[in-house]
């Protein structure tokens, strides 16, 4: 039940492209197809931002999009806007209905 | 809609108990797993413990096993963590969180807005 790995930040220019990483092990990231990423803007309530490794949920723009490669998985988000400055989670489901969470990045848009 | 709304955090002694509660409404709570998530002051978020839609099966982060309990009563739409034997590692923001149902069975689809627990002397 190790966190997963993440960036503690990450920055990026309004308009520009960012892509957070989130490394865990072939117990969690590398054998589920089950990562979610989650956005949480200081004070106010995480919001669901993708499932599955890179669905989106309804109502999340298409500028964030995510993947998955072994181990890592990544999210991007295209278009920098001032208001996708938050913290980013990621998260993977570990096995017998546990979950593990990664530590967290800063996203600053600069 | 969907709301989840915690209580009972506050400042508690090491070694000490507090009962977390979680109102949910907005939705048919006996249909969903639910879960207890906490952000640790300075780190990411820690997956604590989930527990079944009838309550028959409850799990647990390595770290709470055999100090926090969680348990539902959906006759009040309500979970519950209830946590003995505190430690400073303890103190964190404590989340109560949706997992989602269909497509979203893989994640926590929403969250209420968190209660602190403080664990000093």
């Amino acid at each position: 039940q190790s966190a997963l790995t993440q960036p503690r930040s990450v920055s990026g220019s309004p308009g520009q492209s960012v892509t957070i990483s989130c490394t865990g092990t072939s117990s969690d990231v590398g054998y589920f197809n089950y990562v979610s990423w989650y956005q949480h803007h200081l004070g106010k309530v995480p919001k669901f931002m993708i499932y599955d490794v890179s669905k989106r949920p309804s109502g999340v723009p298409d500028r964030f999009s995510a993947s998955k490669s072994g181990n890592t998985a990544s999210l991007t988000i295209s278009g920098l806007q001032a208001e996708d400055e938050a913290d980013y989670y990621c998260c993977s489901y570990a096995g017998s209905s546990t979950w593990v969470f990664g530590g967290g990045t800063k996203l600053t848009v600069l | 809609e969907v709301h989840l709304v915690e209580s009972g955090g506050g400042l508690v002694q090491p070694g000490g108990s507090l009962r977390l509660s979680c109102a949910a409404s907005g939705f048919t709570f006996s249909d969903y797993w639910m879960n207890w998530v906490r952000q640790t002051p300075g780190k990411g978020l820690e997956w604590v413990a989930n527990i079944k839609k009838d309550g028959s099966e409850k799990y647990y982060v390595d770290s709470v096993k055999g100090r926090f309990t969680i348990s539902r009563d959906s006759s009040k739409n309500s979970l519950y963590l209830q946590m003995n034997s505190l430690r400073a590692e303890d103190t964190a923001v404590y989340y109560c969180a949706r997992r989602g149902y269909g497509d979203y069975d893989r994640a926590f689809d929403y969250w209420g807005q968190g209660t602190l627990v403080t664990v000093s002397s």
